[in-house]
């Protein structure tokens, strides 16, 4: 089964730093591209950051940029989204997800599968 | 400033009834819509990419239309398991960021 699951959140105070993992399961995840997605309390979902196949592009939301870094390790299929000087404002639930082609051209747009997600409290 | 607008922000109607959402576009992006599922306390799921295309194992109720900057979701006859969030997300342009519209809350009337 294709899955993805994050972990690594927990409770941080203001300022501090986590370190959040997603692990895929049953495809390889050096194939595809991947984002970060995050939905904070009360809030829509906000992309995060993306990541290509093989590392060589990286792109970050204004409001994370400077502060979080996307990484991966297709050796051990995973994905990592390291985190610093962390604010109330990033208290949400923290999701890896898929990226996949458009059927019109090759640029990835839409994300198909998705984790369940890990929580990130900042208090 | 590319925005992305849903409406409404809640949609309030009952099991067995039809649901249409609404995302706006601020300028052209053709068909490079996709559509999301949340229901409370799970990851969001894709349902439509490619503004029509239903995604593995999304049921035919589902359906998605619009092109340029018009863009819907309906919903034929609502399931208890329908009543969730449902958003909206576009192909990254420039800047290159990938935008979600601030959804819609489909809830039990």
């Amino acid at each position: 089964e294709v899955q993805l699951m994050e972990s690594g959140g927990d409770w941080v105070q203001p300022g501090g730093s986590l370190r959040l993992s997603c692990a895929a399961s049953g495809f390889s995840l050096s194939n595809f591209h991947m984002n970060w997605v995050r939905r904070a309390p009360g809030k829509g979902l906000e992309w995060l950051s993306y990541i290509r196949d093989n590392s060589a592009t990286i792109y970050y939301a204004d409001s994370v940029k400077g502060r979080f870094i996307i990484s991966r390790d297709n050796t051990k299929n995973s994905l990592y989204l390291q985190m610093s000087r962390l604010g109330v404002e990033d208290t949400a639930v923290y999701y890896c997800a898929r990226l996949r082609d458009s059927t019109y051209s090759s640029s990835p747009y839409y994300m198909d599968v998705w984790g369940k997600g890990t929580t990130v409290a900042v208090s | 400033e590319f925005v992305l607008t849903q409406s409404p922000a809640t949609l309030s109607l009952s099991p067995g009834e039809r649901a249409t959402l609404s995302c706006r576009a601020s300028s052209s992006i053709r068909s490079y819509l996709a559509w999301y599922q949340q229901r409370p306390g799970q990851a969001p799921r894709l349902l439509i990419y490619d503004a029509s295309k239903r995604a593995t194992g999304i049921p035919a109720r589902f359906s998605g239309s619009g092109f340029g900057t018009d863009f819907s979701l309906t919903i034929s006859s609502l399931e208890p398991e329908d009543f969730a969030f449902y958003y909206c997300q576009v192909r990254p342009n420039s800047p290159l960021t990938w935008t979600f519209g601030q959804g819609t809350k489909v809830e039990i009337k």
